[in-house]
């Protein structure tokens, strides 16, 4: 069956702190993605991947980076927490589709507070 | 990028009923999916629909999509307490439509016992 985990469901941090959310996929899926959702917002993309060591900005990248070393691993770096970043974050895969969007696979997510 | 817009933005009804909710969206698409998500989880994939497709089912779900009205409904049948969920549409990011998804805000949508 197919799996995204998220390390952490529930983290609580304080504003200034160095904080890394890791997501792994155990489907050989080349795409990767991190989404933050928002009450009222929906899911807004900070970052994706499509290969190792590759990564492109969503649309919300501003206060965040990215790693993917190797392909079934995908972390999502928040540098200097701030209590805006207070949010559920969501970690996605996708196989390769080309020239057609396919189905994305969910972790259950990480609930993140910034005090 | 472009963004499906859900409609209503909350549902509530009575088990046995059926729950309806619409996405409207801008620009044309190659396709667009259904995800649902329970309170605090991930989101979970239900159905996608081509654009060359007007209706596609499965099991108590029916999704339909117009192309010409630019907008899809999501039929739920003969709801059930465990239906309780947000239910969201998904469309290819116009920046890159081979991979990228964007989600709108979602309909709630609670079934009462």
């Amino acid at each position: 069956d197919v799996k995204v985990t998220q390390s952490s469901r529930y983290l609580v941090k304080r504003t200034g702190e160095k904080v890394f959310l890791e997501c792994v996929q155990d489907m050989d899926h080349e795409n990767m993605f991190w989404y933050r959702q928002d009450p009222g917002l929906g899911l807004r993309l900070i970052y994706f991947s499509y290969d190792v060591k590759m990564k492109e900005k969503g649309d919300i990248p501003e206060g965040y980076s990215v790693s993917r070393e190797k392909k079934e691993r995908f972390s999502l770096i928040l540098e200097s927490a701030s209590t805006n970043q207070t949010s559920m974050y969501l970690c996605a895969s996708m196989g390769d589709r080309r020239g057609n969007t396919g189905e994305l696979f969910f972790g259950e997510g990480s609930r993140l507070t910034v005090l | 990028s472009q963004q499906g817009e859900e409609d209503p933005q909350a549902l509530s009804i009575q088990e046995g009923e059926n729950a309806t909710m619409n996405c409207s969206y801008k620009t044309s698409i190659n396709n667009l999916q259904w995800y649902r998500q329970n309170s605090g989880r991930g989101l979970v994939h239900l159905i996608l629909i081509r654009s060359n497709e007007r209706e596609k089912h499965s099991g108590r779900l029916r999704v339909t999509l117009d192309t010409s009205k630019k907008s899809s409904s999501l039929l739920i049948t003969a709801s059930r307490a465990a239906d309780t969920a947000s239910y969201f549409c998904a469309l290819p990011s116009q920046r890159d439509s081979a991979r990228q998804l964007t989600f709108g805000s979602g309909t709630q949508l609670t079934v009462l016992p």
